[in-house]
């Protein structure tokens, strides 16, 4: 079974900060990796996708990195902002789909 | 992205009674279905995949006879929970990924939060 792990645990930071959060994974035998946020007593909104076949995603300020082979991916977030408050999660994606614990974010005005 | 309902999005019941939970693919069709649930605080655990007319496949320690899933059709999955306890309480999330989609991507119901008197 996948084991996901996600560092770190809660971050703060004020605004206008760029941050990195890691995620790491012990099965490197995925198709993809995709990350997601989730605010609080929400469903999960899909961030990026990365296959297994690419090192990189990028969407607007959020940049997601994947090193397969060492079983880790980053997600880096430009010039946070307070809207990007939430948990962010990471799922390998393989046969099925398993979440670490997330890194709670929050940005202070 | 592709649209995942989740309904009903909030239910209370009292002990002992049964509770259905319904994820419909809203636009796509979808072989397989994936159902979470999450304790405060805590991360998404899988409980189960749902396969399209075929039985689920459980994780080690979900009671299949708890958590009864149905995968009737392509855009339906649906979780009973049976004879609900307090401690069933919690927040239950599906997934799923457009067939034949060579991506893989997931795309998350709203959830459905369960209260069990």
């Amino acid at each position: 079974k996948q084991e996901v792990t996600q560092i770190p645990a809660a971050l703060s930071v004020p605004e206008g900060e760029n941050l990195v959060l890691n995620c790491s994974f012990t099965d490197s035998a995925i198709y993809n990796l995709q990350w997601f946020r989730q605010d609080p007593g929400k469903g999960l909104t899909s961030l990026l996708l990365i296959q297994s076949s690419q090192r990189e995603q990028t969407s607007g300020r959020l940049n997601a990195s994947l090193d397969k082979s060492s079983g880790r991916s980053t997600l880096y977030i430009a010039a946070s902002q307070p809207g990007d408050s939430a948990t962010y999660l990471c799922a390998p994606g393989g046969n099925q789909f398993y979440f670490g614990t997330g890194t709670s974010l929050t940005v202070i005005p | 992205g592709a649209v995942v309902s989740q309904h009903p999005s909030r239910v209370i019941c009292k002990s002992g009674t049964s509770v259905k939970i319904e994820c419909r693919s809203l636009d796509f069709q979808a072989t397989t279905m994936f159902w979470y649930r999450q304790f405060p605080k805590q991360s998404l655990m899988l409980m189960a995949t749902s396969n399209e007319g075929s039985k689920a496949t459980y994780e080690q320690g979900v009671e299949k006879d708890k958590f009864l899933i149905n995968h009737a059709s392509l855009t339906l999955s649906t979780l009973t929970v049976t004879s609900a306890h307090p401690e069933d309480s919690s927040f239950y999330i599906c997934s799923a990924g457009p067939r034949g989609a060579s991506t893989g991507e997931l795309f998350f119901g709203e959830g459905s939060r369960l209260t069990v008197l």
